[in-house]
């Protein structure tokens, strides 16, 4: 069965400090992976990855994929009290439009 | 970045009457729309996709009689909720994606449904 496992479900840091989110997913015939970060309403896209070892980076965030072991993480530094969100994980599959949410991780930063 | 609109943002409803929801890609041609069902605290739970000029592929456990997605048009899909009951209470999103699969797909706003 196809999945995607974030981790962890929940984070608490405080301002400054540097979090890693992670991504571990089974899905066959995979095709891309996506970063999406959710405040109060709909998700705003961040990253779509799709080779491995090559880092993507906007500002404080980056991430990168690893498709032998079959993760990603999302890299936080300096973070801020408006990173405080849940951030989601989707894995899209070759085969039609098939894509697989993680059940988020939700980030809180406080000051 | 392409944007997606979702309208109405908040709607409350008798239960059993019907509302529609729609979502438009305002920027770009949507061949392909999302739609996804999301619980207080859950992730997205995919409930349909649907491709412009076709009939839409629901997921196993949704009520392609209850939820009708119409896709008419390469901008605009929109969601009805056919005689509505308060569990059908939740928030729905859209998402698009431009062009052939492989291009990120894009967020609507999402829309609150409240059936009281």
């Amino acid at each position: 069965e196809d999945k995607v496992v974030q981790s962890p479900l929940s984070l608490v840091v405080h301002e400054g400090d540097t979090v890693t989110l992670n991504c571990s997913y089974e899905v066959t015939n995979f095709r891309s992976l996506l970063w999406y970060k959710q405040e109060k309403k709909a998700p705003t896209f961040l990253f779509m990855l799709t080779s491995s070892g090559i880092e993507k980076k906007s500002g404080r965030l980056s991430s990168i994929l690893d498709k032998k072991e079959l993760f990603s993480i999302l890299n936080i530094t300096a973070t801020q009290t408006g990173d405080s969100a849940i951030y989601l994980c989707a894995v899209e599959a070759l085969t039609g439009n098939q894509f697989y949410f993680g059940t988020g991780t939700s980030l809180t930063v406080i000051p | 970045g392409a944007v997606v609109s979702q309208h109405p943002s908040w709607v409350i409803c008798k239960s059993g009457t019907s509302v529609k929801i729609e979502c438009r890609s305002l920027d770009f041609q949507a061949t392909t729309m999302f739609w996804y069902r999301q619980f207080p605290k859950q992730s997205l739970m995919l409930m349909a996709t649907s491709n412009e000029g076709s009939k839409a592929t629901y997921e196993q456990g949704v009520e392609k009689d209850k939820f009708l997605i119409n896709h008419a048009s390469l901008t605009l899909s929109t969601l009805t909720v056919t005689s509505a009951h308060p569990e059908d209470s939740s928030f729905y999103i859209c998402s698009a994606r431009a062009g052939s699969t492989g291009n990120t797909i894009y967020f609507g706003e999402g829309s609150w449904l409240t059936v009281v």
